[in-house]
């Protein structure tokens, strides 16, 4: 298995645009995550779906953020319009259930100029 | 918020030594995690200890729980340089959904 897999890598926008963070979780875990790590704030949980549905997004900043995950082997997470303040790395995580740990992505590196 | 805290920020050993990190947690939990994460990469799941647990080891690493004083300890037996890393506790309160927060993390530093 290739891993939980992210896209792209870095990204590098302008304050206004609209940013799609791309997320393939691992054949077979039933539950994604998405993180948020900065310096200041640490790991930040955003948002986590069991079955392509959305359980908990209590973390999502505000209403510039949405996520969705269509099927059970994509997720996307959103930012419009994007600003500085969202410039962070941005994790994604699967994982088989409650009693196991996650496999996290590489990470998308997100600044916003 | 952040559940767990970790201590301390940082640290730094010599090669051969052992690590010693600690975390502590403010409500009671289901289950405890460590990672490890290495610098600009994503993290790495090392153990998981539930609450009925009070001590887990995996090769080098034992994990330690006390849920009387809630908190948590991660010990590095004979480091290596390879161990430099950040290290983090991950907990999932017992508040009915299933997501993990995580704390501030332990600096590690390995010097050869």
């Amino acid at each position: 298995d290739a891993g939980v897999i992210q896209s792209p890598r870095h990204e590098v926008t302008e304050m206004g645009q609209e940013v799609t963070l791309r997320c393939k979780p691992i054949s077979g875990h039933d539950y994604l995550f998405w993180y948020r790590q900065t310096m200041m704030r640490g790991l930040e949980l955003l948002i986590y779906f069991n079955n392509n549905v959305p359980i908990d997004d209590s973390g999502m900043p505000e209403d510039r953020f949405s996520a969705k995950m269509p099927n059970a082997s994509f997720s996307t997470l959103k930012i419009q319009p994007s600003e500085p303040r969202d410039s962070a790395v941005y994790f994604c995580a699967s994982s088989a259930g409650r009693t196991v740990g996650y496999t996290f992505g590489s990470g998308t590196r997100l600044t916003v100029v | 918020s952040q559940q767990g805290e970790e201590d301390p920020q940082a640290l730094s050993i010599q090669e051969g030594e052992n690590a010693t990190m600690n975390c502590s947690y403010k409500t009671s939990i289901n289950n405890l995690q460590w990672y490890r994460q290495n610098s600009g990469r994503g993290l790495v799941h090392l153990i998981l200890i539930r609450s009925n647990e009070r001590e887990k080891h995996s090769g080098r690493l034992r994990v330690t729980l006390d849920t009387s004083k809630k908190s948590s300890s991660l010990l590095i037996t004979a480091s290596r340089a390879a161990d430099t890393a950040s290290y983090f506790c991950a907990t999932d309160a017992r508040s009915g959904t299933y997501k993990y927060i995580f704390g501030t993390g332990t600096r590690l530093k390995v010097l050869a």
